[in-house]
């Protein structure tokens, strides 16, 4: 089982949809966990960081179910902009030192 | 100053040839980072180093070697690589290597092999 999942998409949104995109993690001692953005070739964005309570950002919300292992991301309005492949990370502590696990990424079409 | 630079930007090299990759930062962040990425692939982790000392080897072939001159600067060094080795080579800083901050990627060098 790999250690972050992420269904790869592509997810075809027109501009103005809502759209989720959903990633379940392996490691049940993760303790931090986030969603970056890359665009193509470019090097990946920290987009937000997820946390139990839920965290929201302008039209971006982040979810987080420790029981499940199971984070999530919601896009409300969705831009032309917004086209790019999203990363579930999880972070975990290996032998005291953080390092960052990466899902495949989801990637989301958003069209006029 | 809240980047991580990395030059060179773009690189193509042979198998035979030596070359290095750089990686600089001044946050002050004493936690540095190499990740792979291939494409259509997620980054996967490379080598960790915390306070200036190598901590994390995720098993790469001795074909890569790190190194960290200070607390600002991480080197890459490569040497008979193959094409296979042809990905994005992405460094990442963050400020302590013992608790969970989210990482400061830079730009990424894109290598070659031929």
């Amino acid at each position: 089982r790999k250690e972050v999942e992420q269904d790869p998409g592509p997810f075809n949104v027109p501009e103005g949809a809502t759209v989720a995109f959903n990633c379940t993690y392996s490691n049940s001692a993760s303790q931090s966990f986030f969603w970056y953005r890359q665009d193509c070739r470019k090097e990946p964005k920290l987009l937000m960081s997820v946390y139990s309570s839920g965290n929201e950002d302008g039209r971006f919300t982040a979810q987080l179910n420790r029981a499940s292992q199971y984070i999530s991301l919601l896009i409300r309005d969705s831009k032309l902009s917004d086209s790019a492949t999203y990363l579930c990370v999880v972070n975990e502590m290996n032998t005291g030192f953080q390092k960052l696990v990466f899902g495949t990424g989801t990637r989301l079409l958003v069209s006029p | 100053d809240t980047e991580v630079t990395q030059t060179p930007k773009h690189l193509v090299m042979g198998m035979t040839n030596k070359k290095s990759l750089k990686c600089e930062q001044h946050m002050g962040h004493r936690a540095m980072y190499w990740y792979k990425q291939k494409a259509k692939k997620p980054p996967e982790l490379m080598f960790v180093y915390s306070y200036e000392k190598l901590s994390i080897n995720e098993s790469v072939p001795s074909r890569f070697s790190p190194e960290c001159p200070n607390s600002s600067l991480l080197n890459l060094h490569l040497h008979a690589l193959q094409p296979e080795d042809s990905a994005l080579y992405l460094c990442a800083s963050s400020p302590t290597p013992d608790r969970e901050y989210g990482y400061t990627f830079g730009s990424g060098t894109r290598l070659t092999v031929v």
